[in-house]
């Protein structure tokens, strides 16, 4: 069976601030694919990335960074200098590899950025 | 170009009765896939369609809950007798190929009283 966790249900910074969200999961698979969604307040899920498990590189698109580490099964995303708009729930999701990947979430955090 | 779109936005309806919430796709994605989100909880995967066969249902919870996409291309997810426990938000989301990320639409929100 697959899992996602993401342990912080609610994070509050203040804008400018960096902020690490954290997910870790189960899985038996050997291939599989890990993303991440934000659901800004008016509901609709975002596609922000997806990873594929063999690729253990890190990635950046602007203020946004994910860390992937294998060896503790985990897949973190980092916002530097946060701001205002940042402010939603993110969930942390993983699929088996391959055809019919239907996505196994995480309970979401909900990031607050203050001004 | 346009989205996933679902209609309608927001459905009442009374305990026992039938509902049916439709989900247009993003025009050419061939993967099709309905998720149930209960507040504060991530969404929970209901069922999956490639073209118009039904891949995998796994995720629906019980015979009341059903889903058709005829064409290939608009689905309906069908709930018969509903139920208080029904209530949620239902979100439909699309893909080019299954292996691909997939696009969700603004979801429907379904309060049954």
């Amino acid at each position: 069976a697959q899992k996602v966790t993401q342990a912080q249900t609610e994070i509050s910074v203040v804008e400018k601030e960096d902020v690490t969200l954290d997910c870790v999961y189960e899985t038996r698979d050997t291939t599989y694919y890990l993303f991440w969604y934000k659901q800004p307040p008016s509901g609709e899920l975002v596609f922000l990335i997806r990873r594929n498990s063999f690729d253990e590189q890190n990635e950046i698109s602007g203020r946004y960074s994910w860390n992937f580490q294998k060896s503790t099964s985990s897949f973190n995303f980092t916002i530097t200098a946060s701001q205002v708009v940042d402010s939603a729930v993110y969930f942390c999701a993983l699929s088996r590899a391959g055809t019919a990947s239907k996505l196994t979430f995480g309970t979401g955090t909900r990031l607050q950025v203050t001004l | 170009g346009a989205g996933v779109s679902q209609t309608p936005s927001n459905k009442v309806t009374e305990k026992g009765k039938y509902v049916e919430l439709r989900c247009d796709p993003i025009s050419g994605h061939t993967a099709l896939y309905w998720y149930r989100q209960s507040l504060g909880q991530g969404p929970e995967f209901l069922i999956y369609f490639q073209g118009t066969g039904a891949a995998d249902d796994s995720g629906l919870p019980n015979d009341r809950f059903f889903a058709v996409r005829p064409e290939g291309s608009v689905s309906t997810l069908k709930i018969q007798r509903t139920e208080r426990g029904d209530s949620a938000v239902y979100l439909c989301a699309s893909s080019p190929d299954p292996s691909y990320e997939q696009y969700f639409g603004p979801g429907t929100r379904l309060t049954v009283t």
